[in-house]
């Protein structure tokens, strides 16, 4: 069965500094996408970026860049230069076949 | 502009009553997806469609129902055998690779009265 883990319930951090939230993953699956998404508190989901199980490079995405380490089933996300706006949920999700995935999130506080 | 419209985005629901969340899609998807969020929880999914007129349970199906009739439309029946209905409801929808995101609508908030 697929799984996510996120074991940061939540997470502080300056701004204008860099903050990486973790993510595991578990599949047995070769082919797989893995995501993060951002929800603010008025609920909607925002896509952030997307790392494919056959990507040698990690993804950058703007301020986003997704740390993939394969081997230890980890694709941890990294913000650059965190500004007051990025305060929110942020759920790591992958993708099986036809079956998407969600980790419990991390909320992430910045401060001023 | 394409995306997904759910609606109404609050709703109320009497005990014993049947509620149907709309969620309507034109970004052309095969796939679309229907999620719980439960206050500071992560996302279940409730049911998915792969195609019109197919769909599969999902983690917490039961007490819910779906149709897909139209490759834009995906309601969510959620019935009266569902006890603990009040929570965030997310529709999802998405282009048939691995490789693609899922678009999200604005979600409706479903409260028992």
């Amino acid at each position: 069965a697929q799984k996510i883990t996120q074991t940061q319930p939540g997470m502080f951090v300056q701004e204008k500094e860099a903050v990486t939230l973790d993510c595991t993953y578990d599949t047995s699956d070769q082919s797989y996408g893995l995501f993060w998404y951002k929800q603010p508190s008025s609920g909607e989901m925002i896509f952030l970026i997307y790392q494919g199980s056959y990507d040698e490079q990690n993804a950058t995405e703007g301020r986003y860049s997704l740390n993939f380490q394969k081997a230890r089933k980890s694709a941890n996300l990294v913000i650059s230069a965190s500004q007051l706006g990025d305060s929110a949920m942020y759920f790591c999700a992958m993708r099986v076949l036809g079956n998407f995935v969600f980790g419990p999130g991390t909320r992430l506080s910045v401060l001023p | 502009d394409g995306g997904i419209t759910q609606s109404p985005k609050y709703l109320f629901r009497k005990e014993g009553q049947n509620v149907t969340l709309s969620c309507e899609q034109n970004l052309n998807h095969d796939a679309m997806y229907w999620y719980r969020q439960d206050p500071g929880q992560g996302l279940r999914l409730i049911y998915y469609s792969q195609i019109v007129n197919d769909f599969q349970k999902g983690d917490i199906a039961e007490g819910y129902s779906v149709s897909r009739e139209k490759k834009e439309s995906f309601p969510l029946t959620v019935t009266s055998a569902q006890k603990n209905p009040t929570a965030f409801y997310l529709c999802a929808s998405q282009e048939g690779t691995v490789v693609q995101p899922q678009h999200f609508g604005d979600g409706t908030r479903l409260s028992i009265l």
